[in-house]
Order: structure tokens, then sequence, then C-alpha cells
């Protein structure tokens, strides 16, 4: 069954640090893959997305995530965060077609 | 260009009553999704509708239905709502499919509340 598991419930970083949230994904045949961002209250911004090519994919807001096949993983960094990235973060998949399968998501609190 | 858009914003009913809620897509996108995320978890999918044909269903009973019109908005309906309907229902619409990958894009969601 298609799944994905985000491991890390909350992580906390001073402002200005490096950053990176896990994300695991089980899916039998090559997955198309998402994180979105969400602030409380309101609803998903997508951040960036893998569907082929190159597995270092760029997002908005100076976001990166990397595609390992081998290790079934889609982590996203960024190398300076800001206060303003404190938001809960969310790792996608795409079955096909139909629909978009979620981790539990990640919530970052961001320290100044 | 606009964005996905829902109404209302939030809404309080009693266990038992039916409740429909609103979604207009992005301009060009035919395909919408609903989705419910309760507190604390991520998103779950509960349909697709796609030019105005249910086009996949999650693991949902069937009081929850849904709609799509000829301007592509759409309706999520829910009879006999119960407490653990709570949550934050979401809609995202896509544009048309292509090669079987796309994005979704969401709306700020509904908060729901069931007493």
């Amino acid at each position: 069954a298609q799944s994905v598991t985000q491991p890390d419930i909350h992580i906390t970083v001073s402002e200005g640090a490096s950053l990176e949230l896990r994300c695991n994904y089980s899916y039998g045949a090559t997955p198309y893959l998402f994180w979105y961002v969400q602030s409380p209250g309101q609803g998903l911004q997508l951040l960036l997305k893998y569907f082929s090519g190159d597995t270092l994919v760029q997002g908005i807001k100076g976001f990166e995530a990397e595609f390992k096949r081998s290790q079934s993983s889609f982590n996203l960094r960024k190398p300076s965060v800001h206060w303003s990235d404190a938001a809960e973060y969310f790792c996608a998949v795409s079955g096909g077609y139909n629909k978009l399968i979620f981790g539990a998501g990640t919530r970052l609190a961001v320290h100044p | 260009e606009t964005g996905v858009t829902q109404s209302p914003t939030h809404l309080i009913k009693t266990r038992g009553q039916q409740v429909t809620l609103r979604c207009s897509s992005q301009s060009g996108h035919n395909t919408v999704s609903w989705y419910q995320q309760a507190l604390g978890q991520g998103p779950q999918f509960i349909f697709q509708y796609y030019r105005e044909e249910e086009n996949g269903r999650g693991n949902f009973p069937p009081r929850f239905s849904g709609l799509q019109f000829p301007n592509y908005s759409s309706e999520l309906n829910v009879n006999a709502l119960e407490l653990d309907d709570s949550a934050l229902y979401l809609c995202a619409s896509s544009p048309e499919r292509t090669g079987g990958s796309y994005e979704q894009y969401f709306g700020p969601g509904t908060r729901l509340t069931v007493t």
C-alpha cells in the first residue's frame, strides 16, 4: 500500500541554522512527490515537486529536496531558516491521477 | 489569476445535521479533489471530480457526497453529521491531467465543528 512517513513530529531550530525534514515513502512505481507547507489556520502551499529527471529539485522560499530512490526518501532542506518558516510541513506522494497521500506532518518551530 | 476559494470559512453544526461546503477551482482547472484534515493529522483524500464525474474515492462512507458543476466549481455534502466529522475540509484543484502527473492547488479550507 502507498504510504508516507514523516518520522519527526516536531523540530525546533534556531534562526539562521540549516534544516532537514525527513520523508520516506512506500510506492511500487516511480513516485510523484511533493512538499507542502501549512501555516496555522490556512490551506496548503506547494513548496516543490518531483516528477522525474534531476533528483535535486528546487522550490520556493529557498527550499530544496532530494529524491533518493534507494532509500525511498524525499527529504526537504533549507540552508538558513528564517523565523517566517515556522509552520507545518507535509510530504505527499501521488498514487496516480486520483489522490495525494500525505504524511502526518512535521511542525517546525524557529527560535530567534 | 484567481486561486482556489472555499466557503464558508467556519461552520458549526449539530450531530445528525447535514452540511454543504463549496469550492471554486482555480481558473483553467477542471479537476477538484476534497480532503479532510483532522486536528494534528495530515489531509485524507475524500474524493475527486473530473469534468463533473467522480474520479476516485477514498475510505469515506457514502454520507460524504459531492458534485462538480459545468464551471468546475464543486460541493461537498455530508449527511448525518458525527462528532468525528469535525475537521478542516480542504478543496484542491488541478489542471488537465497530462501523463499522470499533476500538482494540486489548495484552498484555505472550511473549518467544520460538530457539536
